[in-house]
């Protein structure tokens, strides 16, 4: 079964206005997560990790006021999107392991901005 | 800069044949590989993984082959199943530096196991 929880999977939402996804981890603690971005046909970029208790750690390139995140507790990071614009549009993915063993991966959040 | 690299965007392949997916990288650095396999719409399942110290592992149908010299990296798939029909990422991770998850996606190679 699914070790780590995305939702929603898929949200529209209007220009202007703010979405947050959430990322959950169910059967372990993860002081980490990671968030990532895929367009159409490309890789999936890595755009922040998520830290426990402390700021997350952006990637060169991504505005960290427009991709909040929060990572409140061991079991949930959330990313939320704010003042979103179409060309935000995009899946975001969410990934968490234990110390040792490989990322799992959340099922993505498609982000239509209209 | 992609550092890890899939110049393959898809490979058909027949069922019951071997499929070779491949992945090269530039970064001296990395030290663990892994391969994802994906669905539209979903988020990437691990498949198999492998660490600088091998040349090789197996799990199953899956072998993933590491040359460090060639800086290359390769996933063999024996028997192909139609089930086996994705989107394939190749990642790797630098442990000493940037950490043992924190990793860098390929740019994927579609795989279709025809019947």
């Amino acid at each position: 079964g699914a070790v780590v929880s995305q939702h929603p999977s898929w949200v529209i939402c209007k220009s202007g206005t703010s979405v947050k996804i959430e990322c959950r981890s169910l059967d372990f603690q993860a002081t980490t997560m990671f968030w990532y971005r895929q367009f159409p046909k490309k890789s999936l970029m890595l755009m922040a990790t998520s830290n426990e208790g402390s700021k997350a750690t952006y990637e060169q390139g991504v505005e960290k006021d427009k991709f909040l995140i929060n990572h409140a507790s061991l079991t949930l990071s959330t990313l939320t999107v704010t003042s979103a614009h179409p060309e935000d549009s995009s899946f975001y993915i969410c990934s968490a392991g234990g110390s040792n063993s490989p990322l799992h991966f959340g099922n993505g959040t498609r982000l239509t901005v209209t | 800069d992609q550092q890890v690299k899939q110049n393959s965007p898809s490979l058909s392949v027949q069922e019951g044949r071997i499929s070779i997916l491949n992945c090269d990288y530039t970064n001296s650095m990395f030290d663990y590989f892994l391969w994802y396999k994906k669905y539209p719409a979903e988020g990437p399942t691990f498949l198999i993984s492998i660490s600088s110290i091998k040349d090789k592992n197996e799990d199953g149908r899956f072998t993933v082959f590491l040359n460090k010299s060639a800086k290359h990296l390769s996933l063999h798939i024996v028997p192909s199943q139609p089930g086996d029909s994705a989107v394939y990422f190749c990642a790797a991770s630098d442990p000493m530096n940037t950490g043992f998850q924190k990793l860098v996606f390929g740019t994927g190679t579609r795989l279709l196991v025809s019947p």
